[in-house]
């Protein structure tokens, strides 16, 4: 039961473009999504978050937007690095009032290419 | 900037066999937490812990599971009879309050169990 879906394995991009990571979920009663960078041999690092309640959130060149009615949201990079390399997951947290659990995509491996 | 600490990074036991994953959290942090990742799949929840209590945890971990914070700084792990299904990367994060978006997760660089 794929609560969170993220549909791209892989994402290659070229330095200085925008990357644009896709994540689906299923469950309404999510209200909080983040999205976390993982390196190999390294556990998975916050990157930005957005509660349920706004559309857009923006830290640097890290943008994630959040479609409520179409269950979607995409963390957009820009200007992609090649040290963005990673494999990127979405999140969404909890299903219920003092839920702290993580549901977790199977993440999308980003690959900025020099 | 202050992190999360795994031991060991890699662990290999035998099937039956108990294993025993320590954490270190964040110092000011108030709530520990259990994932796991089994190779090419995602990293799924295991267990949420505080003020010296699960408070929640997924069907995952079932009575082979354990958890305890023995003193002021370690959060463990114990898997009693482990099994070959319990070979995956277990990662242990903290965050200051209930994981809410202002108390994010901070995950350590996990410990990789081989079952054989």
């Amino acid at each position: 039961d794929q609560q969170v879906k993220q549909n791209s394995p892989s994402l290659s991009v070229q330095e200085g473009r925008i990357s644009i990571l896709n994540c689906d979920y299923t469950n309404s009663m999510f209200d909080y999504f983040l999205w976390y960078k993982k390196y190999p041999a390294e556990g998975p690092t916050f990157l930005i978050s957005i509660s349920s309640i706004k559309d857009k959130n923006e830290d640097g060149r890290f943008t994630v937007f959040l479609n409520k009615s179409a269950k979607h949201l995409s963390l957009h990079i820009v200007p992609s690095q090649p040290g963005d390399s990673a494999v990127y997951f979405c999140a969404a947290l909890g299903s219920g009032a003092g839920s702290y659990q993580l549901t977790f995509g199977k993440g999308t491996k980003l690959s900025v290419i020099p | 900037e202050p992190e999360v600490t795994q031991t060991p990074s890699h662990q290999v036991t035998q099937m039956g066999q108990e294993v025993i994953l320590r954490c270190v959290p964040i110092s000011n942090h108030l709530y520990f937490y259990w994932y796991r990742q089994i190779l090419g799949q995602k990293v799924e929840f295991l267990v949420s812990f505080y003020n010296n209590e699960i408070s929640e945890k997924s069907e995952i971990f079932d009575d082979q599971f354990s958890v305890e914070r023995p003193d002021g700084s370690n959060f463990t792990l114990k898997i009693r009879s482990t099994k070959l299904e319990d070979s995956a990367m277990y990662f242990c994060a903290s965050s200051e309050w209930g994981g809410t978006l202002n108390s994010p997760l901070h995950f350590g660089n996990g410990t990789r169990l081989t079952v054989t």
